[in-house]
């Protein structure tokens, strides 16, 4: 079964700094999508980033972006310029053939 | 587009009830997918719907169950609820059946609380 986790349950930011989260996965698929999704206060989720997994290239979108290590099954988000905006709960997600599945979250505070 | 929808937002029962929510995907949509959100478990997969079809059901007990409709709305169910049914349960929908890893967009969450 995959599995998804994601090591630091807590991260702080002072704003307008840059702030890594981490992600590992475990797949015996060759054939995946990665994504980072956002839970603000209001627990609306919203998607941050995807990343397929046959693309080498890393994902970017504006401020975000992941390295993504497929060897190394790791899956990392990293925010650039933190804003307030920003604080929520963060969680990784894998997607093969059969179901998306998270990580357990990172809440990230942002620090004005 | 109009956003998935979710309803109700925020619902009370006692345990030994039965309660259904409903979900509207966002316009073309034809996958949904439930999950159930608790603090001690995280988010949980508990089942997805392609054109009325279950396609895949994650480990939750038969008392919890689903069902699609030819526009793509979709309703889920749990009966006999426990304390434990307590949670935030999220819908999201995605465009097409294709290999089912397309991005998937979520509701703002139905809040059960179990009393």
């Amino acid at each position: 079964a995959q599995t998804v986790t994601q090591s630091q349950p807590e991260m702080s930011v002072q704003e307008a700094e840059t702030v890594t989260l981490s992600c590992t996965y475990d797949t015996s698929e060759s054939d995946y999508y990665l994504f980072w999704y956002k839970q603000p206060p209001s627990r609306q989720m919203i998607l941050v980033i995807r990343q397929e997994a046959y693309k080498q290239q890393n994902a970017t979108e504006n401020r975000f972006s992941v390295n993504f290590q497929k060897a190394a099954k790791s899956f990392s988000l990293k925010i650039s310029d933190s804003q307030l905006g920003d604080a929520a709960m963060y969680f990784c997600a894998y997607r093969g053939a059969q179901k998306l599945v998270f990580g357990q979250g990172t809440r990230l505070t942002i620090n004005p | 587009k109009a956003g998935v929808t979710q309803t109700p937002r925020y619902l009370i029962k006692t345990r030994g009830q039965q309660v259904t929510l409903s979900c509207s995907p966002i316009s073309g949509h034809r996958s949904v997918s439930w999950y159930q959100q608790t603090p001690g478990q995280g988010l949980q997969f508990l089942f997805e719907y392609f054109s009325e079809t279950q396609r895949n059901k994650g480990n939750f007990p038969g008392r919890f169950s689903g069902r699609q409709f030819s526009n793509s709305r979709s309703e889920m169910n749990v009966s006999t609820l426990e304390l434990g049914d307590s949670a935030l349960y999220l819908c999201a929908s995605s465009s097409s059946g294709a290999g089912g890893r397309e991005t998937q967009y979520f509701g703002p969450g139905t809040r059960l609380l179990v009393l």
